[in-house]
């Protein structure tokens, strides 16, 4: 059964600081790899997908199968990125497995 | 464009009572998800429906919840009777044929006392 694994459940890191957000997976079949993310009192949103290999408000996220991990990663940090941050899996024709989900606290 | 619109956004009611959530997506959108989120948690799907056919509900717990699309667009969730469990964040997103990026509604929060 497909699965996704978001360790941590809280970031806190400094203003201008790196972030690195994990996530594992679980599928037998080719994976397809999203981010979506929820800022405060906003409903959750994508941020990015693995297949677009784009950079995303600064935010990258590669596509590792040897490892079954798509780690979301920004080099310095903003305050406005403080959010909670979801991890997702597509296994079928528009099925989404989400992680548990971490919250991402940028302090000043 | 408004994106996808549900109602209500709050809900409290009493164990065993009934309740019934209301969520039309965005135009053209021909499929429709209903998730569930649990505090803490994220997004488990409960049913997705392409046009007015319901073509994965094998999530949904089908003793007390039901769900309809009749004309393949707006769509209703029930629960009855509501237990203190389902307390819950319950999310509408839709996503269109040519794109399989899904859009959330902000969700109906429901607590069961």
């Amino acid at each position: 059964a497909q699965r996704v694994t978001q360790p941590e459940k809280l970031l806190s890191v400094f203003k201008g600081a790196p972030v690195e957000l994990k996530c594992n997976y679980s599928y037998s079949g080719s994976p397809e790899l999203f981010w979506y993310v929820q800022y405060s009192r906003q409903r959750l949103q994508l941020l990015l997908r693995h297949i677009s290999r784009e950079s995303i408000k600064g935010f990258t996220a590669d596509l590792n199968k040897g490892e079954t991990s798509f780690h979301l990663k920004k080099p310095f940090a903003q305050e406005e990125d403080s959010a909670m941050y979801y991890c997702a899996l597509r296994t079928a024709v528009n099925k989404l497995t989400f992680g548990g989900g971490t919250r991402v606290l940028v302090k000043p | 464009e408004a994106g996808v619109v549900q109602s209500p956004r709050y809900k409290i009611i009493e164990k065993k009572q009934p309740v019934a959530f209301w969520c039309n997506p965005i135009s053209g959108h021909n499929t429709l998800y209903w998730y569930l989120q649990n505090l803490g948690q994220g997004p488990e799907l409960l049913i997705r429906y392409e046009n007015e056919e319901a073509v994965d509900d094998s999530q949904l717990p089908k003793d007390r919840f039901s769900a309809e699309r009749l004309k393949g667009v707006d769509s209703t969730l029930k629960i009855q009777p509501a237990e203190l469990g389902d307390s819950a964040v319950y999310l509408c997103a839709s996503s269109s044929l040519n794109n399989n990026e899904q859009f959330f509604g902000p969700g109906t929060r429901l607590t069961v006392l």
